[in-house]
């Protein structure tokens, strides 16, 4: 079935640091895939996505490119904030059913 | 922005004891999931339903879950006889395809 791995963490970086969270997955067909965001004690909140190979999602600083020949979703970021402290998660769809198969989780600390 | 609203936020109950979870979906949407998450492990499906019925459902959703569209605005998870791994947080979402907007969550402890 459908699954998505992520870069362990917990990740700890400073102010104004480049973050990267890798993302790889395996799925049948030729799924979307996205990027969610859970900050401290809410709810999970839609980062960006991407439906189709090699498409950029970007928001808030943050991109990610459907790569299809390595089947990977990696987020960036150039500089983080502080305020970008939270679990990410990577997480697919496959065309067709919708469900998301989501990655374990990766929490960014970001200290001052 | 339309949100994707839960409630209660939180909720703490008996073991065996029912519990009802709501949402109230985007009223545009189409496709209304339910998904839960254990403290500090992923998140997993339960189910997806569309058109008045359940499209998927995972292994977790036994026969001791049932959703239900009561009215045209409403989408309910229960719980029939809660067990004490049902202790989650679960998350309702929908969509109108494949991108899916998630409420804030109802914190569910079974004691």
């Amino acid at each position: 079935g459908d699954s998505v791995t992520q870069m362990e963490g917990p990740v700890t970086l400073s102010e104004e640091a480049f973050l990267t969270i890798n993302c790889t997955y395996t799925a049948t067909g030729y799924p979307s895939l996205f990027w969610y965001v859970q900050y401290p004690g809410e709810g999970l909140q839609l980062l960006l996505k991407a439906t189709k190979a090699d498409d950029k999602g970007s928001n808030k600083g943050f991109e990610a490119t459907y790569r299809k020949e390595t089947t990977s979703f990696h987020l960036e970021k150039g500089s983080v904030q502080v305020s970008d402290s939270a679990v990410y998660f990577c997480a697919l769809s496959d065309p067709g059913d919708y469900k998301l198969s989501f990655g374990a989780g990766t929490t960014v600390t970001v200290r001052a | 922005e339309p949100e994707v609203t839960q409630t209660p936020s939180h909720q703490v109950t008996q073991m065996g004891q029912e519990v009802i979870l709501r949402c109230v979906p985007i009223s545009n949407h189409l496709y209304f999931y339910w998904y839960r998450q254990i403290l500090g492990q992923k998140v997993e499906f339960l189910v997806s339903f569309y058109n008045n019925e359940i499209s998927e459902k995972s292994e977790i959703f036994d026969d001791q879950f049932s959703v239900e569209r009561p009215d045209g605005s409403n989408f309910t998870l229960k719980i029939r006889s809660t067990k004490l791994e049902d202790s989650a947080m679960y998350f309702c979402a929908s969509s109108k395809k494949e991108t899916q907007y998630f409420g804030p969550g109802t914190r569910l402890l079974v004691l």
